[in-house]
């Protein structure tokens, strides 16, 4: 099983501010099959970036991700108060898909 | 639309059974995969396991194999999560998510319910 690890665990940061998550994978993710999801209080989780890099449909172009092999990021370039939220990154380049403990984004 | 609408909360004791449904709608239900997530009071998420609702295919993650059932009704658009004797372990959140899945297994969820509470209590 690949073990997905997630850093920082929270990150506080002010609206407007630059917010960098890093997800790093025990074993080099296939294909670069690396998805991140958005879950807020009481939310499901929604999908934002698939394939490592691609922004699932209406997600904002705030939103960007990168990486392969065993590192990736997710990036949110200005922060907006509703994006303070717990993001989870999840592999599913070998079966079962494993997710990542989650990294808060507070507002500081 | 795609939309997935999950069956409401429930509280229940141990050793009872439970059964719990995701309705799928704005899309061809039968044709995508349908995947179950568990979410534990304040941890994260976990893939318990996945049904193809056109043959009923069914795979369960390692750690939820023998524990419950996963099945789908294609003519109701509708897929199940069930129990037959809940522990209080099984106090969760539980979501369904229609996936993106690719020939070699490998899965996400693209569109997810709302969520459904369990609760075992005695």
């Amino acid at each position: 099983e690949i073990v997905l690890t997630q850093s920082p665990g929270t990150l506080s940061l002010s609206p407007g501010e630059r917010a960098t998550l890093t997800c790093r994978a025990s074993q080099s993710v296939s294909s670069s099959y690396l998805a991140w999801y958005q879950q807020k209080p009481g939310q499901a989780p929604r999908l934002l970036i698939y394939g490592a890099s691609s922004r699932a449909t209406g997600i904002s172009d705030r939103f960007s991700g990168s990486g392969s092999g065993t590192d990736f990021t997710l990036t949110i370039s200005r922060l907006e108060p509703e994006d303070f939220a717990v993001y989870y990154c999840q592999q599913y380049g070998r079966s079962p898909g494993t997710f990542g403990q989650g990294t808060k984004v507070e507002i500081k | 639309e795609v939309q997935l609408v999950q069956s409401g909360a429930e509280v229940k004791k141990p050793g009872e059974s439970l059964k719990i449904s995701c309705k799928g709608s704005g899309y061809s239900f039968a044709s995508y995969w349908i995947g179950w997530v568990r979410q534990m009071p304040g941890k994260g998420l976990e893939w318990m396991g996945i049904i193809y609702p056109g043959d009923s295919d069914t795979r369960y993650s390692p750690s939820f194999q023998g524990q419950v059932a996963i099945s789908a009704d294609k003519s109701i658009s509708t897929a199940y999560l069930q129990w037959s004797s809940l522990q209080a372990s099984d106090t969760a959140m539980y979501y369904c998510a229609r996936l993106r899945h690719y020939d070699s297994g490998a899965y996400f969820g693209d569109y997810w319910g709302q969520g459904t509470l369990v609760t075992v209590s005695s």
